[in-house]
């Protein structure tokens, strides 16, 4: 049963600040490791794509990826208030087929 | 270029009913996949298509079920609903071809189905 664990929140920090969003997963054969965001009602968007181990950078928003340690996170710079949303961690693997399996999500509150 | 379409928005229905969903993928994209999101659950795989074939099944009863025409579109069916089966049916489209590939999925809308 593959798992992918995230920490549901809320993670509340103020405006400005970074936010740290961290995930897990269970599965070692994973190869692509995603982060969404959803705003209550809408449906996911991504924000964040990375498949080799360390850092990728992408405006304010970081991905970092250690595969040994089976975890990946995602950094926010300079938090806004427009970032208050559900933070979906998503891991992939090929197998015959692409599959998805996302965690629950974590709930981050962005205080003005 | 235009995302992915889902239709409906929105559907009220009652138990024993059944319901088709509709999505249409980005254009050129031909792996599509189907998820549920519950509160509680978050969001569960319930098939992924591709080039007309049913590639992957998560774990869903058979009352579940899907198929992909041959412009990529596709459709999910419900059959003798459920209260439990109220959620947000979300269609994601993806660049995924015959081989390994690892693309992102982009999602649609989403449709909600309230069963009463």
């Amino acid at each position: 049963q593959k798992e992918v664990e995230q920490n549901s929140g809320p993670l509340s920090v103020p405006e400005g600040a970074i936010a740290s969003l961290n995930c897990t997963y269970s599965d070692r054969g994973s190869q692509s490791f995603f982060w969404y965001r959803q705003y209550s009602g809408k449906s996911p968007e991504l924000i964040m794509f990375i498949y080799s181990n360390g850092d990728k950078e992408d405006g304010r928003f970081t991905a970092q990826l250690n595969k040994a340690s089976q975890y990946v996170s995602l950094l926010i710079r300079d938090s806004q208030p427009s970032d208050s949303a559900t933070y979906l961690c998503a891991v992939g693997r090929w197998a015959g087929s692409y599959q998805l399996t996302f965690g629950k999500g974590t709930k981050l509150s962005v205080i003005p | 270029k235009a995302g992915v379409t889902q239709t409906p928005r929105y559907l009220i229905k009652t138990r024993g009913q059944q319901v088709t969903l509709s999505c249409s993928p980005i254009s050129g994209h031909r792996s599509v996949s189907w998820y549920q999101q519950t509160p509680g659950q978050g969001l569960q795989f319930l098939f992924e298509y591709f080039s007309e074939t049913q590639r992957n099944k998560g774990n869903f009863p058979g009352r579940f079920s899907g198929r992909q025409f041959s412009n990529s579109r596709s459709e999910m069916n419900v059959s003798t609903l459920e209260l439990g089966d109220s959620a947000l049916y979300l269609c994601a489209s993806s660049s995924n071809g015959f081989g390994q590939q690892n693309s992102p999925l982009h999602f649609g809308n989403g449709t909600r189905l309230t069963v009463t």
